[in-house]
């Protein structure tokens, strides 16, 4: 299974951008990279996920690196409510399970 | 989108006593729901892959024994704690993929808090 590696934490101020980053260095060619977030005491939520190409939605952006070895989730103006756990995993292919890391916690200052 | 209910949202047993946990996908098709447990400050771990109409896939290390799986039918799994003990306290947690999609996105429940006194 390919792991994946973020930071622990994160802080960003309200309306301000957040960059999430991750690295994926053992992904192979047909691995998804997904993005999910878990806010205290329920279930994770997708947010996003791309193969090659940077991908836009109305929650946030993905930018792929060119060799697919890391990948950033970007916030373009990070709210209270983005506050939360942001997970980033490659899901296994064939059995789609999912591994999940430590993921990052991102704490927003008003 | 897809929306993945569990019942019930929070449970009290007594220690020795049995608990059982319903996975619900409402709007889709689930051929594959996940059950997950995440202890305080910590991330998920994956217990089993169910799938409708065989037996569950365990990961490593957990009990299938103590915790049985069962996905009968393509829009509900369940997973019964048997015999809980304290610290079997966690928060479980079951998420469903959507085969129509031919992706791999999951949709996670909103989770059961089982507190076992």
């Amino acid at each position: 299974d390919a792991k994946t590696t973020q930071p622990n934490s994160m802080e960003s101020n309200e309306e301000e951008p957040v960059h999430l980053p991750c690295n994926h260095s053992t992904i192979s060619g047909t691995d998804y990279i997904h993005w999910y977030r878990q806010l205290p005491s329920q279930g994770p939520e997708y947010v996003i996920h791309g193969l090659t190409s940077n991908v836009n939605n109305r929650m946030a952006s993905l930018a792929i690196a060119e060799d697919r070895k890391s990948s950033t989730l970007i916030l373009h103006r990070a709210t209270l409510r983005d506050a939360a756990v942001y997970y980033c995993i490659l899901p296994t292919s064939g059995t789609y399970k999912y591994i999940f890391g430590t993921g990052t916690r991102l704490k927003v200052l008003a | 989108g897809a929306v993945v209910s569990q019942h019930p949202s929070r449970v009290i047993c007594k220690s020795g006593t049995s608990v059982k946990i319903e996975c619900r996908s409402l709007d889709f098709q689930a051929t594959t729901m996940f059950w997950y447990r995440q202890f305080p400050k910590q991330s998920l771990m994956l217990m089993a892959t169910s799938n409708e109409g065989s037996k569950a896939t365990y990961e490593q290390g957990v009990e299938k024994d103590k915790f049985l799986i069962n996905h009968a039918s393509l829009t509900l799994s369940t997973l019964t704690v048997t015999s809980a003990h304290p610290e079997d306290s966690s928060f479980y947690i079951c998420s469903a993929n959507d085969p129509r999609t031919g992706r791999y996105e999951q949709y996670f429940g909103p989770g059961t808090r089982l507190t076992v006194t």
